[in-house]
């Protein structure tokens, strides 16, 4: 079992709708948890950072960590077809190295 | 720059030969990160440096697989005798200090042929 899965879709939606993005994980030590997008052939973009559990906004993006369920999502609220992309989920522990462990990225397509 | 830059964008190698690829991080960041992102799949912790050592080097997949970063900025990732499978896109990142937010770059991508 890979330390954090990520489904990789692809998912596709209408502009406008309500997209829901998830991560699973099973080192209960993460307390740091990332949302990272990725646009083609470029370097992943910070969007979200949450220290341990709880919801965090900004924007039409919202990210919540469940860390009782090992469980993180990302909400973004009214899609435009900017937001197609790849979004990586990523963590880390307290302390120790500063390395992420990422999902595989759900690819993400808003339809105008 | 602005940014954290990486040369080349893009390097093709033959089987077995020698590679280096170039990070230049933002500006005043001590942290530097090296990952490798292989098609469809998210980014694989290589090797961590603080200032000018290598706090962690876990990641490096072999004894092929070297990283420097002499006077703290610029960092080199070498590969000896490239395989196929060494084919990805090699990506580095920066922060300010621990904790704090990670820059990618755009990423090197390499093909061995």
């Amino acid at each position: 079992q890979k330390e954090v899965e990520q489904d990789p879709g692809p998912l596709s939606v209408p502009e406008g709708a309500i997209v829901s993005l998830n991560c699973t994980y099973s080192n209960s030590a993460f307390q740091y948890f990332m949302w990272y997008r990725q646009y083609s052939r470029k370097g992943p973009e910070l969007l979200m950072y949450t220290y341990s559990s709880g919801n965090k906004e900004d924007g039409r993006f919202t990210a919540q960590v469940d860390k009782s369920s090992k469980y993180i999502s990302l909400f973004i609220r009214d899609s435009q077809p900017s937001d197609s992309a790849t979004y990586l989920c990523a963590m880390r522990p307290q302390g120790g190295s500063e390395k992420l462990v990422f999902g595989k990225g759900t690819k993400l397509t808003v339809n105008p | 720059g602005a940014g954290v830059s990486q040369t080349p964008s893009n390097k093709v190698t033959e089987k077995g030969k020698y590679v280096e690829l170039r990070c230049d991080p933002i500006s005043g960041h001590t942290a530097l990160y090296w990952y490798r992102q292989s098609l469809g799949q998210g980014p694989e912790f290589l090797i961590y440096f603080q200032g000018t050592g290598a706090a962690d080097d876990s990641g490096l997949p072999n004894d092929r697989f070297f990283a420097v970063r002499p006077e703290g900025s610029v960092s080199t990732l070498k590969i000896q005798r490239t395989e196929r499978g060494d084919s990805a896109v090699y990506l580095c990142a920066s922060s300010s200090w621990v904790n704090t937010e990670a820059f990618f770059g755009q990423g090197t991508r390499l093909t061995v042929v």
